[in-house]
Formats: C-alpha cells, sequence, structure tokens
C-alpha cells in the first residue's frame, strides 16, 4: 500500500549524475522528512539518507537529498558501478494514527 | 556495534500464526527514543514496513495490517517479537528487523530471513 511513488528505473554511465524522484503527499512527504536507502542485490537495506538531507557516517558525499512540499529526490553524482542498486524512499505518514511508508522503488543500472 | 538478527520458521501453511524473533545487541530498548521495527519484502517486490515498537512500549501497525500483527518486546532478552496471524501465500517475504533511532529512521537492519507460505 505504498503512497510515495518512484520511477521503476533509472540508469546513467560511469561518472553522470543520476536523480531519482519520490512523490507523495501533505500528510507524508509534506508533513515529515525524508529518509533514503538502498539495497545491493541479495543484502538488507541500508539507511543512505535521513533528515531529507543528511548523510550518515561511511556514505559517500556523492549522495545527496533535497525536499520541496510534497516532493523529494536522491542525487547520485559521479555514478560508480557499485552505485547499482535498488533505492526506496520512505517517510511518516501523519494519517490513520501514524505509519511508516517505503516508497515503490528505483532500481539503479550503471551502463 | 549494534547487530540485530531474525529468527523463526521458513515455512508455515496457510491459515497459521508466524512467529519471528529479533535478537538485537549493542542496545537497550529502554533507552528514550529507541525502537525495533519490522519490515518485510516479498520476492522481486518493494518493502513493506509492518510495526514498529517503542522503548516506553509504544507500538505502531501498519494500517492494512493491523489486525493480523501483534508486536511485543522483552527487554531483558533483548529481543521484540513480532506474531502475524492467519497467514496466507501472498505473505512470504523476506522479513527484516531493524532498530529505530531518536530520529525516526531505520538505521541498523538485521540480515533478513525469508518465510514461505504453502501447504
Amino acid at each position: 500500500q505504498s503512497v510515495l511513488t518512484q520511477p521503476p528505473s533509472a540508469s546513467g554511465t560511469p561518472g553522470q549524475r543520476v536523480t531519482i524522484s519520490c512523490s507523495g503527499s501533505s500528510s507524508n512527504i509534506g508533513s515529515n522528512t525524508v529518509n533514503w536507502y538502498q539495497q545491493l542485490p541479495g543484502t538488507a537495506p541500508k539507511l543512505l539518507i535521513y533528515s531529507n538531507n543528511q548523510r550518515p557516517s561511511g556514505v559517500p558525499d556523492r549522495f545527496s537529498g533535497s525536499k520541496s512540499g510534497t516532493s523529494a529526490s536522491l542525487a547520485i553524482s559521479g555514478l560508480q558501478s557499485e552505485d547499482e542498486a535498488d533505492y526506496y524512499c520512505a517517510a511518516w505518514d501523519d494519517s490513520l494514527n501514524a505509519f511508516y511508508v517505503f516508497g515503490t522503488g528505483t532500481k539503479v543500472t550503471v551502463l | 556495534q549494534i547487530t540485530l538478527k531474525e529468527s523463526g520458521p521458513t515455512l508455515v501453511k496457510p491459515t497459521q500464526t508466524l512467529t519471528l524473533t529479533c535478537t538485537f545487541s549493542g542496545f537497550s530498548l529502554s533507552t528514550s527514543g529507541v525502537g525495533v521495527g519490522w519490515i518485510r519484502q516479498p520476492p522481486g517486490k518493494a518493502l513493506e514496513w509492518l510495526a514498529l515498537i517503542y522503548w516506553d512500549d509504544d507500538k505502531r501497525y501498519s494500517p492494512s495490517l493491523k489486525s493480523r500483527l501483534t508486536i511485543t518486546k522483552d527487554t531483558s532478552k533483548n529481543q521484540v517479537v513480532l506474531t502475524m496471524t492467519n497467514m496466507d501465500p501472498v505473505d512470504t517475504a523476506t522479513y527484516y528487523c531493524a532498530h529505530v533511532d531518536t530520529a525516526m529512521v531505520f538505521d541498523y537492519w538485521g540480515q533478513g530471513t525469508l518465510v514461505t507460505v504453502s501447504s
């Protein structure tokens, strides 16, 4: 029952910049901060960005996040082969006694 | 160092109840602001949040699954247990537990456990 919509796929060549959008509503992205998770093939998800644009320790600065209104974006600059993964946005939704929602996911392919 | 590990059956029959345990180390569920949540991922599909329990025993559930889920904690054992009733083949998924920090993000994840629902 995802209410955060992402494009199914995105791609780029090494060194390029790739952006992924995440569209929500006033009850989730419009009211709360956005987090991004990276899931490499066959592994558990990893926190990539929190509070819209903060990187946890160890996450390269070529990953950046932003939010505007009811949408958010993740940018990967200087794309590398190891960035090939699934990316999910997520946020709390204030409706229905508050629940956490993940986006539909975007598969990033490095050409 | 925070670590979490899920355990439970790998195969359940339709209509049965699933019980999963998350055993963690490196933090205490009695620390203010901390929580543990459950997330699942059907094969080839997106992540889906299921439930979350906080240090103060506040519990949150996915609205679409609330009637089937129960989350509890045992602070002394460093464990969180999720039960899901009336299992169906569509519940086949990898189930993850994760640490929730004071910013309310899932910052540490377990490796996940695949649960298959089949007769």
